[in-house]
């Protein structure tokens, strides 16, 4: 069975760091891309990032680039996103989401982690 | 970056009655293969999203045949053909044609009547 954990989360002053760490079972890291995807509690989703199986393809959207850093480690099929410089409207819920394939296509997002909370506040 | 604009954004249904969610991009999502990358989500309250349908009208395995996509080009629409009370939640469309970035519309929150 596929699936994503994310953990990582908690509360964070406004200019602090944080990583999110992502654990995937159920299939190699290698052959999909995996994204970070963010929900203010009660609002819309909002895509954050990606990265490629052979992380050759590395995104981010305009609101968190040059302060989040995506990255995995196959060996521990782990993903992880390191966000710094955060601001109060970085607070989210954080999901890790599978890709159903890798490379340069169009994105399709089969299975989510159950988020973890991110919350930026003095 | 692709907008997507979903009306209504609050859909109160009665049990056993029809819904339509309508995701409006203001692009084409027709990619060069000929395919349109629009994806749709449910979220039940508390819960992470769950597919339900890609590549606009391909029901994911499980999803009850009560629900189904259609639509081309910048128009698309969620069908939902009797509501029962588990399909309560928020409902979202995404886009994957035009990346990055991906794009997702503002939700419809679906409720009982």
């Amino acid at each position: 069975e596929v699936q994503l954990v994310e953990s990582g989360g908690g509360v964070v002053q406004p200019g602090g760091s944080l990583r999110l760490s992502c654990t995937a079972s159920g299939f190699s890291l290698d052959d999909f891309a995996l994204h970070w995807v963010r929900q203010v509690p009660g609002k819309g989703l909002e895509w954050v990032s990606l990265l490629s199986g052979d992380g050759s393809l590395i995104f981010y959207a305009d609101s968190v680039k040059g302060r989040f850093t995506i990255s995995h480690d196959k060996s521990t099929s782990s993903l992880y996103l390191q966000m710094h410089s955060l601001r109060s409207d970085d607070t989210a819920v954080y999901y890790c989401v599978k890709d159903v394939r890798s490379g340069w296509y169009p994105p399709i997002f089969d299975v989510w982690g159950q988020g973890t909370m991110v919350t930026v506040s003095s | 970056d692709v907008i997507l604009t979903q009306s209504p954004l609050s859909l109160p249904v009665a049990l056993g009655q029809p819904a339509s969610i309508s995701c409006n991009s203001s692009q084409s999502l027709v990619y060069s293969d000929g395919i349109s990358y629009l994806t749709w989500f449910q979220q039940r309250p508390g819960q992470s999203p769950r597919r339900l349908i890609y590549k606009v009208s391909q029901r994911d395995s499980g999803v009850p045949d009560r629900f189904s996509g259609s639509g081309s080009g910048t128009d698309f629409t969620l069908r939902i053909s009797r509501v029962e009370a588990d399909d309560v939640g928020v409902y979202h469309c995404m886009q994957g044609t035009h990346w990055p970035p991906i794009t997702f519309g503002q939700g419809t929150r679906l409720d009982i009547k």
